[in-house]
């Protein structure tokens, strides 16, 4: 049964600040795995998705990379801004029925 | 850019009561899935369904729950004599080759 593992659950940083949200997974049998964002009551932002197959993506001031032999993949944040305080959260594909697993989460805080 | 839609975004049902959630998956999807998230905890896997029947539930997907592909667009979850730990956010999702689609969510509150 695949199980996904976010560290740390809460993140208090301030502005401007590089950060690094880890992922674990226990079954590295996975198609790909994604990263969303979610503010408090609203639904799933997408943010990045990564193949099984590479390594890292981008996208502005956030790059995810994944390791999957290990079962790990980081979120990285570079300059934060107290708008990307959020609860970010792991999800990986895997399965037969290509079942998406989330992990618990990261709720982070960017103080101004 | 193709998105699955939910409807209502918010629903409020009297405990007991028959409650159907709705989603449009994106058209060309195989695999259609929903997923629930209790206020404050993690998003847990209800059901997969896939080629007109059921291909994976959870434990949490009992006999209250049953899910639909009515006419080929929709795709509905009943919750049947809903109680008050049915209060929640669904997701629906859908998927093709390995890659999830999730719509943004019907909040369900069971007074």
């Amino acid at each position: 049964k695949q199980e996904v593992t976010q560290i740390p659950a809460a993140l208090s940083v301030p502005e401007g600040e590089n950060l690094v949200l880890n992922c674990s997974f226990t079954d590295s049998a996975i198609y790909n795995l994604q990263w969303f964002r979610q503010d408090p009551g609203k639904g799933l932002t997408s943010l990045l998705l990564i193949q099984s197959s590479q390594r890292e993506q981008t996208s502005g001031r956030l790059n995810a990379s994944l390791d999957k032999s290990s079962g790990r993949s980081t979120l990285y944040i570079a300059a934060s801004q107290p708008g990307d305080s959020a609860t970010y959260l792991c999800a990986v594909v895997s399965g037969g029925y290509q079942k998406v697993t989330f992990g618990t989460g990261t709720k982070l805080q960017v103080i101004p | 850019e193709p998105e699955v839609t939910q409807t209502p975004s918010h629903q409020v049902t009297q405990m007991g009561q028959e409650v159907i959630l709705r989603c449009v998956p994106i058209s060309n999807h195989l695999y259609f899935y929903w997923y629930r998230q209790i206020l404050g905890q993690k998003v847990e896997f209800l059901v997969s369904f896939y080629n007109n029947e059921i291909s994976e539930k959870s434990e949490i997907f009992d006999d209250q729950f049953s899910v639909e592909r009515p006419d080929g667009s929709n795709f509905t979850l009943k919750i049947r004599s809903t109680k008050l730990e049915d209060s929640a956010m669904y997701f629906c999702a859908s998927s093709v080759v390995k890659s999830a689609f999730f719509g943004q969510g019907t909040r369900l509150t069971v007074v």
